[in-house]
């Protein structure tokens, strides 16, 4: 079967950097997305892995190991507009989309 | 640029009434999706389009119905709502996966649902 996992929740420090796991199974593989979501908005995409390896986008970096399983979200210089929810998404072999419950992060002062 | 528009922004619904949330994208996109938020829950499909006149089920269609008449529009209809749909729903849209294309979601602002 398929299956996403990333935390529920994380804290974060102002100007600080955090990294948001996501572990997952699948049988096929197109890519993995990360979006971000405001609260009572709309997601909105931050970036796009298909192969191993970093890709950084300014203060946002997403890495990702196909053999493991795993990527991540690092956001750099924290601000407080950057607390929302991440949503980390695998696109499978018939390239649908099967989305984790998101990360909720809070950035404190 | 409009992009992906969505209607109506919030609705209250009486269980056993039908709905049609509106959905309309500019942007040309082969495909569209209608996804369902629920706490804790992620975004979960409820169907999809590849391409104009057809279209397909994702994970919980039942009780949902949809139509691709064109490229542009993109309803989902609640024939006899029930409790449980009361959710935020979100309409996408992407260019076809593939071929250059990494299939990014566009998404539309949100139809805030409430079956009573």
């Amino acid at each position: 079967g398929q299956n996403i996992d990333q935390p529920t929740e994380m804290t974060a420090t102002e100007g600080a950097i955090v990294q948001i796991n996501c572990t997952y199974q699948t049988s096929g593989f197109n890519g993995l997305f990360w979006y971000q979501q405001h609260a009572g908005e709309a997601p909105t995409f931050l970036s796009y892995n298909v192969l191993d390896g970093l890709e950084e986008k300014g203060r946002f970096s997403s890495f990702l190991s196909r053999s493991k399983g795993y990527s991540y979200l690092l956001l750099k210089e924290l601000q407080m507009k950057d607390s929302a929810s991440y949503l980390c998404a695998l696109m499978d072999s018939n390239y649908q989309l099967i989305w984790g419950a998101g990360t909720k992060l809070i950035i404190k002062p | 640029t409009a992009g992906i528009t969505q209607a109506p922004t919030s609705q209250i619904l009486a269980a056993g009434r039908s709905m049609t949330l509106r959905c309309t994208q500019d942007m040309r996109h082969n495909a569209m999706y209608w996804y369902r938020q629920d706490l804790g829950l992620g975004l979960r499909l409820i169907h999809y389009s590849n391409t104009a006149g057809t279209t397909g089920k994702g994970e919980v269609p039942d009780g949902y119905s949809v139509s691709r008449a064109n490229t542009d529009d993109f309803p989902l209809t609640l024939a006899s709502a029930v409790p449980s749909q009361t959710s935020v729903y979100f309409c996408a849209s992407s260019d076809s996966p593939g071929a250059g294309n990494t299939g990014e979601l566009f998404f539309g602002e949100g139809s805030r649902l409430t079956v009573l």
